[in-house]
């Protein structure tokens, strides 16, 4: 079956650590996203990547930081530098170019909940 | 700049009963498409129903269904014969059809009371 996941689904930090979140996807999909979202709010993009080797910030990149060297891999590394980084970590894929009557919305995996200690 | 707002933070329905969850958006772009999303407890985001903005008639999967006014910017989702297992948080997204980025509402907290 084709899907998005992500592992561990749930993640201790304690303070000063750098820890890293994976989402591996075989959708074959170009475009990978990062979204963090904190109770009863809604989804923030952190980062995202249309193409391998390539990535974009989105609105709250500090403190994070991705890369993409594989087209199905968009890790993400939480850095000591991210003040307060609990919360629940959202990985989503999409195609990169848009295909009328086609299937253009995210996929999205189950989750990370990240939690410092 | 591309905006999604969903000005119901919170809803309740009976169960069997109908609901409408409303989403505006702003824009320039004339071509795009619009999803409703639900994440029930689980936090699995789970994709309900879509609409791609060249096409008139309103989309419907099953019990749900949408009202598309283009003009207003108005992208509002309509629960029928609405189940326990319709208690979710649900999301109004945006995706333009040249560039990659989706926008997403602050959401809809949906309650079905039995």
């Amino acid at each position: 079956d084709g899907g998005i996941t992500q592992s561990p689904k749930y993640l201790f930090r304690k303070e000063g650590q750098n820890v890293t979140l994976s989402c591996e996807q075989n959708l074959n999909h170009d475009a990978m996203y990062w979204y963090r979202q904190d109770p009863g709010q809604g989804l923030r993009l952190i980062y995202y990547s249309q193409i391998v080797n390539d990535f974009q910030k989105g609105d709250i990149a500090e403190g994070y930081s991705v890369s993409r060297e594989k087209k199905e891999s968009f890790p993400l590394t939480v850095t000591s530098a991210q003040k307060n980084p609990t919360a629940f970590y959202l990985c989503a894929s999409s195609r990169a170019s848009r295909v009328t009557n086609s299937y253009n919305e995210q996929f999205f995996g189950p989750g990370t909940r990240l939690t410092v200690l | 700049a591309q905006t999604v707002t969903q000005s119901q933070p919170e809803m309740s329905v009976q169960e069997a009963e109908t609901v409408t969850l409303s989403c505006t958006y702003d824009t320039s772009e004339n071509n795009y498409y619009l999803f409703w999303y639900k994440q029930p407890p689980s936090r699995q985001m789970i994709l309900v129903i879509r609409q791609e903005a060249y096409k008139q008639q309103n989309a419907t999967e099953n019990r749900f269904s949408v009202n598309f006014q283009k003009a207003a910017k108005s992208f509002s989702l309509k629960i029928s014969d609405s189940q326990l297992g319709d208690t979710a948080m649900y999301f109004c997204a945006f995706t333009p059809f040249t560039g990659n980025q989706f926008y997403f509402g602050t959401g809809t907290s949906l309650t079905v009371i039995p």
